[in-house]
């Protein structure tokens, strides 16, 4: 499959613990979102990364999240300290450099906080 | 933040019949709406897309149209099929940045 991947799956951890999420994008976009989907909305924006540099971070982005490429390909976004809000589906869409504009989605990491 | 509304919240139709789904925009600098299909536990879809340069555009049996000045833009789904059921988001550039905003969606449910 040469389609954008996320482990895990499924993420279940009790209140206050950390969680980390990977990414993997489609294989030489240069350019990995991180959006979260609660259920009934769209998705939100939260951050991404052009190569290994995080351009733009959303204000929903708590101090609490985290996010890292650092070799420019794989994504991980780690939440520390979750709370039952943070329980959501995490989706990382990734964009090439040609079809710069045009975002790819993962099929996310669903997040239940506990 | 900008924002994208989308109506209607739901929508059903006949086989065979057309619908249309409408979204607009408040960011005046937005100049890239895609569409994605989202059926259930399923990853969003790029299914179409355009830029503000373009005013309409097609693909088979779907087509999105663009109005700048009123800053509106709409899917229209034709001869629709059952399996065109499901969620249906449009989304804006934000800014000159590369995030997308999208709408709450459409969920649109096609009866045999």
């Amino acid at each position: 499959d040469t389609g954008v991947s996320q482990n895990p799956r499924h993420k279940i951890t009790k209140r206050g613990q950390n969680v980390t999420f990977r990414c993997d994008p489609i294989s030489e976009h240069n350019r990995l979102y991180w959006y979260r989907q609660t259920l009934g909305q769209g998705p939100e924006f939260l951050t991404y990364f052009q190569n290994e540099a995080q351009l733009e971070k959303s204000r929903l982005l708590s101090d609490r999240f985290s996010a890292e490429r650092p070799k420019g390909s794989f994504s991980t976004l780690e939440i520390q300290r979750t709370e039952q809000g943070d329980s959501a589906m995490y989706l990382c869409a990734s964009s090439s450099r040609t079809g710069e504009y045009e975002q790819y989605f993962g099929p996310g990491t669903r997040l239940t906080v506990t | 933040g900008e924002n994208v509304e989308q109506h209607p919240s739901t929508l059903s139709v006949q086989e065979g019949d057309s619908a249309v789904i409408k979204c607009t925009y408040s960011d005046s600098a937005s100049n890239y709406f895609p569409w994605y299909k989202q059926e259930l536990g399923k990853r969003p879809q790029l299914i179409i897309d355009i830029r503000s340069n373009v005013g309409e555009k097609k693909d088979q049996r779907i087509a999105v149209t663009l109005n700048k000045t009123a800053k509106h833009f709409s899917l229209h789904i034709t001869e629709t099929q059952p399996e065109d059921s499901a969620v249906y988001f449009c989304a804006a550039r934000v800014g000159s940045g590369y995030a997308l905003n999208f709408g709450k969606g459409t969920s649109l449910l096609v009866t045999p």
